[in-house]
């Protein structure tokens, strides 16, 4: 099982730029988180989705930030336009349903970088 | 500016030494509970977890402890090794919102 691949590992944009980050959850996992951590603030849940539909995206910071799952094994989170506010690293897991418990698997995450 | 951060509480061991780490959760309904470990440059990774109607549980090395009275989880872990060195979240479920605290770094000195 190679985990949770997020792509890329690191970016390095300037302000007013969109950003793109991929993710690949482990097959069969039917649950999809997006967390943004950061020194200020911690780890942050984003938004999460059940079988590709979001759940909960209370905590996506402002209409910049936008996620979507596509398929089962694929999921986007873009920012458009970047700030420089937004650099962070933006970390993507996932469970399976009905596990009988809530651990999430972390992918390695992708480090952003908004001059 | 100067930029301010979260001051990680730090912890630092002897290796061999056993090690606690404290966490203080909020939702009073939170039902499960899980520590995590991350390493510099990694994301965080499972490392044992709680019901809440059990105050106690045991794995290799390691132990959690939870206190619903006072909110309060802790993770103990025996004979600490240099590769423990790492950053120590908990985390609090209810109804899949997994909530992380601040984290501890942990640091044992060889």
């Amino acid at each position: 099982d190679a985990g949770v691949i997020q792509s890329p590992r690191h970016e390095v944009t300037e302000m007013g730029q969109e950003v793109t980050l991929r993710c690949k959850p482990i097959s069969g996992h039917d649950y999809l988180f997006w967390y943004r951590q950061t020194m200020m603030r911690g780890l942050e849940l984003l938004i999460y989705f059940n079988n590709n539909v979001p759940i909960d995206d209370s905590g996506m910071p402002e209409d910049r930030f936008s996620a979507k799952m596509p398929n089962a094994s694929f999921s986007t989170l873009k920012i458009q336009p970047s700030e420089p506010r937004d650099s962070a690293v933006y970390f993507c897991a996932s469970r399976r349903q009905g596990s009988g418990a809530n651990v999430l698997t972390f992918g390695a995450g992708s480090r952003l970088t908004v001059l | 500016g100067e930029s301010v951060g979260l001051h990680l509480p730090t912890l630092s061991v002897q290796e061999g030494d056993n090690s606690i780490i404290n966490c203080a959760y909020s939702n009073s309904a939170s039902d499960y509970f899980i520590w995590y470990k991350q390493e510099s440059g990694k994301g965080p990774q499972f490392i044992i977890d709680i019901r809440s109607n059990m105050d106690k549980r045991q794995g290799q090395r390691v132990t959690v402890l939870l206190n619903k009275t006072v909110k309060h989880l802790s993770l103990q872990i025996a004979a600490t090794q240099p590769g423990d060195s790492a950053v120590y979240f908990c985390a609090e479920n209810y109804n899949n919102d997994m909530r992380f605290g601040a984290g501890t770094r942990l640091t044992v000195k060889p």
